[in-house]
């Protein structure tokens, strides 16, 4: 049981360059989620998929798009890459994403541009 | 929208002495709350939460916190600090109604003195 997976560990970008960072979970849990960490701030939402086939924005979504590719997986879209998105990304997933529910996270990504 | 302050965003302790990190929210309405802890270069896990039940939450490792409405505070507490205690710690914060999006205090690195 893996839990909550995330491809790469690790990536530098210049600016303007395109990637895309997968998150995958074997815990048949219908809620996902790609937060930020940044220095001094904690982690910032920026979408979630409350179940397969939906998504929505978060507190800091611009700049990114999202894929709920289907159950298991859940992939965030860097379109053009801008030094502000330095930053570490951890995707987790919840069971049925309650308000009570516990996230369980992956062990991130971290992400230099450029 | 819910929002929660940790003040301190280092404490250091020395081992066998109490940790004490503090988590204050602000909503007219209690939310639930959580506690996560992040061991260098890994994602969160969650130490404890509470959602509505007994104040007094028992956690993983030793750690335990008290949910006071009338101070708007889940403190964290353990009696007595051990040195794989050193992590940076998060509280967070969730809404009782709506999706199970939390919101992160900015973090308190412990460091555990030997």
């Amino acid at each position: 049981n893996a839990g909550v997976t995330q491809t790469p560990k690790f990536q530098v970008l210049k600016t303007g360059q395109s990637m895309t960072l997968q998150c995958a979970q074997d815990m048949n849990h219908n809620s996902m989620y790609w937060y930020r960490q940044d220095p001094g701030m904690g982690l910032r939402l920026i979408y979630y998929s409350a179940s397969e086939g939906t998504t929505d924005k978060g507190e800091v979504p611009n700049g990114y798009n999202v894929s709920r590719l289907n159950k298991r997986e859940f992939s965030l879209r860097l379109e053009s890459a801008a030094p502000s998105q330095t930053s570490v990304y951890f995707c987790a997933s919840s069971l049925i994403g309650a308000s009570t529910d516990t996230q369980y996270f992956g062990p991130g990504t971290r992400l230099t541009v450029l | 929208a819910q929002s929660v302050t940790q003040l301190g965003s280092h404490v250091s302790v020395s081992e066998g002495a109490l940790v004490l990190l503090r988590c204050n929210y602000s909503s007219s309405v209690p939310p639930y709350l959580f506690w996560y802890v992040q061991y260098p270069n890994q994602g969160l896990q969650l130490l404890l939460k509470y959602t509505s039940a007994a104040t007094l939450v028992k956690g993983i490792n030793g750690f335990e916190a008290e949910f006071k409405k009338s101070e708007t505070s889940f403190h964290l507490t353990k009696p007595s600090a051990h040195m794989s205690d050193a992590a940076e710690y998060f509280c967070a914060v969730s809404e009782i109604s709506g999706a199970n999006n939390l919101f992160f205090g900015t973090g308190t690195r412990l460091t555990v003195i030997p």
